[in-house]
């Protein structure tokens, strides 16, 4: 988990609410990954981003929102119109291309929403 | 488009015997594949991954991987199993050219004392 840190641990909303996950890595890396985690289902990609200014839908991104102002910092906001927004998150950050390829995942956030 | 398999979702070992966790995959072209590793409530830390050469791959705490091209089958294993190594461990592929990782939907390892 080292060089990348997401706050809070938990977080618990309630329905209809906004919420916004907060992600900073320290490893000097350009590109970063939002994933969610589901019981038997795997992780499933979020939003990602190659460079400052910059990010791409993943597979799931309805419901969600990301912004990449900073390198370090790839916050990701679970807006009222996801619609099974309780889940486990994880951010990642990528090094290297092709052959040195490799993600670090930071702690992840577990967030409940009632 | 690409895809991983991770057939069992539960594997049960006693500790000291060998452990085998399964992944298939389908890429187009040369895959890049990883295994990682979870822990309660944690993260995900990577174990090892398969790029190009030797088809046995050696990661960390004694894991090994097997790539098997005519199989499409990157099976992870470790000779001796401890209680310690009970997790979840995901398999995952990258396309050449990808920008992504493409993840198993994890496989549940449990090591009997």
């Amino acid at each position: 988990d080292g060089g990348i840190t997401q706050s809070p641990k938990y977080l618990f909303r309630k329905e209809g609410q906004n919420v916004t996950l907060s992600c900073e890595q320290n490893l000097n890396h350009d590109a970063m990954y939002w994933y969610r985690q589901d019981p038997g289902q795997g992780l499933r990609l979020i939003y990602y981003s190659q460079i400052v200014n910059d990010f791409q839908k993943g597979d799931i991104a309805e419901g969600y929102s990301v912004s990449r102002e900073k390198k370090e910092s790839f916050p990701l906001t679970v807006t009222s119109a996801q619609k099974n927004p309780t889940a486990f998150y994880l951010c990642a950050s990528r090094t290297g291309t092709g052959l040195f390829y490799e993600q670090y995942f930071g702690p992840g956030t577990r967030l409940t929403v009632t | 488009a690409q895809s991983v398999a991770q057939p069992e979702d539960q594997v049960n070992v006693a500790e000291g015997n060998p452990l085998t966790v399964k992944c298939t995959y389908s890429v187009s072209g040369n895959p890049y594949l990883f295994w990682y590793v979870q822990y309660p409530n944690r993260g995900l830390q990577f174990l090892l991954k398969y790029i190009t050469g030797d088809n046995l791959v050696k990661g960390s705490y004694g894991f090994e991987a097997e790539f098997n091209k005519s199989q499409t089958s990157f099976h992870l294993k470790k000779p001796s199993a401890l209680v310690s190594d009970s997790a979840l461990y995901f398999c995952a592929v990258r396309q050449t050219g990808a920008n992504n990782l493409f993840f198993g939907t994890g496989t549940r390892l449990t090591v009997i004392p």
